[in-house]
């Protein structure tokens, strides 16, 4: 059964770093795109990019460029976003979804349950 | 960026009757080479992660119930719930990926009248 896992809620401070993972389960890693999405509270959906695991090709909505970084370890079949400063702008819900390339369409399928990351002083 | 607008922002409607939902993007969304609208639409029930319903503009997404269905072609897209049922309430969201960054629109949240 395929599955994406995400870690655990995170309550962090201002200015902490933070890396959140998403585990694969039931397909291989490396053949589908992970995407990550943002989610503030009571509010809509962020695209803020996707990465290919088979090779870290990755790509950013210009948006998170620099702010975030996505990255993945197929040895252990886990994508990861992470943060190295954190602001109070930054709690939300976050889900990773796992996406296929086909035809100009990056489809979603599965996605995580998401991760709620909570920064205040 | 292109940005997704959607109307209402909620919609009260009772069960069995038909809900439609407005969807426009600031730009052209159809792709003329393949005639393809890279749009899609999302469901996201309380608590949930979205869902995939619709794809291509009109495309259903395998396990989609048949009642759901979208139209629409450029700028203007629209998705139809022609009966609505009790497991429908949920805010819908469209989608572009025709160009980076992807785009969503506000949401329309459906509830029962």
């Amino acid at each position: 059964e395929v599955q994406l896992v995400q870690s655990g809620a995170e309550v962090k401070k201002p200015g902490e770093s933070l890396k959140i993972s998403c585990k694969g389960f039931g397909y291989n890693f490396t053949n589908y795109w992970i995407g990550w999405v943002r989610q503030k509270s009571g509010k809509g959906l962020e695209w803020m990019g996707i990465i290919y695991p088979g090779d870290s090709h990755s790509r950013y909505s210009p948006s998170f460029e620099g702010q975030v970084t996505i990255s993945a370890d197929k040895s252990i079949n886990t994508a990861y976003l992470q943060w190295s400063s954190l602001k109070a702008s930054d709690t939300a819900i976050y889900y990773c979804a796992r996406y296929t390339y086909n035809n100009g369409y990056y489809k979603d399928d599965y996605w995580g349950q998401g991760t709620l990351v909570t920064v205040s002083s | 960026d292109i940005v997704m607008t959607q109307s209402p922002d909620s919609l009260a409607v009772s069960l069995g009757e038909r809900a439609t939902l407005s969807c426009k993007s600031s730009q052209t969304i159809l792709y003329s080479s393949s005639k393809k609208n890279y749009l899609s639409w999302y469901q996201q029930k309380l608590g949930q992660p979205p869902k995939l319903l619709i794809y291509w503009a009109s495309t259903r997404e395998s396990g989609v119930p048949d009642r759901f269905s979208g139209s629409g072609s450029g700028t203007d897209f629209t998705l139809t719930i022609s009966s609505l049922q009790a497991e429908d309430v949920a805010v819908y969201y469209c989608h572009q990926y025709y160009s980076v960054p992807w785009t969503f629109g506000q949401g329309t949240k459906v509830e029962i009248k």
